[in-house]
């Protein structure tokens, strides 16, 4: 079946820091990946997506590549602020019937100032 | 554009009472869908609705949840009786036509606490 395991949490960085948060999939065919992120006290937004093996989705300083050989799509910013504290969820969408998405646990990240 | 409008945003209930939420989805958005998701977890689908019919609800415990989206816009999910585990967040989400990738929009949730 389809599956998202990203790094458990919290991982707590000081700011400028270098930031990559693991995230790998289990999925037939070729589904959408997604990377949410959630601040306290709000829903859930999404950051960025990519839709084929390759693509680079990108977003605010995030990015995350579409790795089909290595089933991953780690999501990577080089220089972390105390704004981008939140919970970070990994997704699919197996792009087919009706499009349900699939999330992960959830990595929370604390940024120091 | 206005987003996804959900209410209440907090509610505590002792458990076998029950509780219902709300959800408005951004206007035009067929697809509408409910989360449940548990302190410390992802969202886990629980409905998907297209205009007012059921696409997905194979993880609704159906012997205490329902939910419907009669005239295919907002929608209610109701807990009757509510259990200890029923504390949650509920998210409910929204999705356009135009979208040929799941592309979701959320709402900030309702935070439910069973006592």
């Amino acid at each position: 079946g389809n599956s998202v395991t990203q790094m458990e949490g919290p991982v707590t960085l000081s700011e400028e820091a270098f930031l990559t948060i693991n995230c790998t999939y289990t999925a037939t065919g070729y589904p959408s990946l997604f990377w949410y992120v959630q601040y306290p006290g709000e829903g859930l937004q999404l950051l960025l997506k990519a839709t084929k093996a390759d693509d680079k989705g990108s977003n605010k300083g995030f990015e995350a590549t579409y790795r089909k050989e290595t089933t991953s799509f780690h999501l990577e910013k080089g220089s972390v602020q105390v704004s981008d504290s939140a919970v970070y969820f990994c997704a699919l969408s197996p792009n087919t019937g009706g499009f349900k998405t699939i999330f992960g646990a959830g990595t929370r990240l604390f940024v120091k100032a | 554009e206005a987003g996804v409008a959900q209410s209440p945003r907090y509610k505590i209930i002792e458990k076998r009472q029950s509780v219902a939420f709300w959800c408005n989805p951004i206007s035009g958005h067929a697809t509408l869908y409910w989360y449940q998701q548990i302190l410390g977890q992802g969202p886990k689908l629980l409905i998907q609705f297209q205009n007012n019919g059921v696409v997905d609800d194979s993880q609704l415990p159906k012997d205490r949840f329902s939910a419907e989206r009669l005239k295919g816009v907002d929608s209610t999910l109701k807990i009757q009786p509510a259990k200890l585990e029923d504390s949650a967040v509920y998210l409910c989400a929204s999705r356009g036509l135009r979208d040929s990738t799941d592309t979701q929009y959320f709402g900030p949730g309702t935070r439910l606490t069973v006592l």
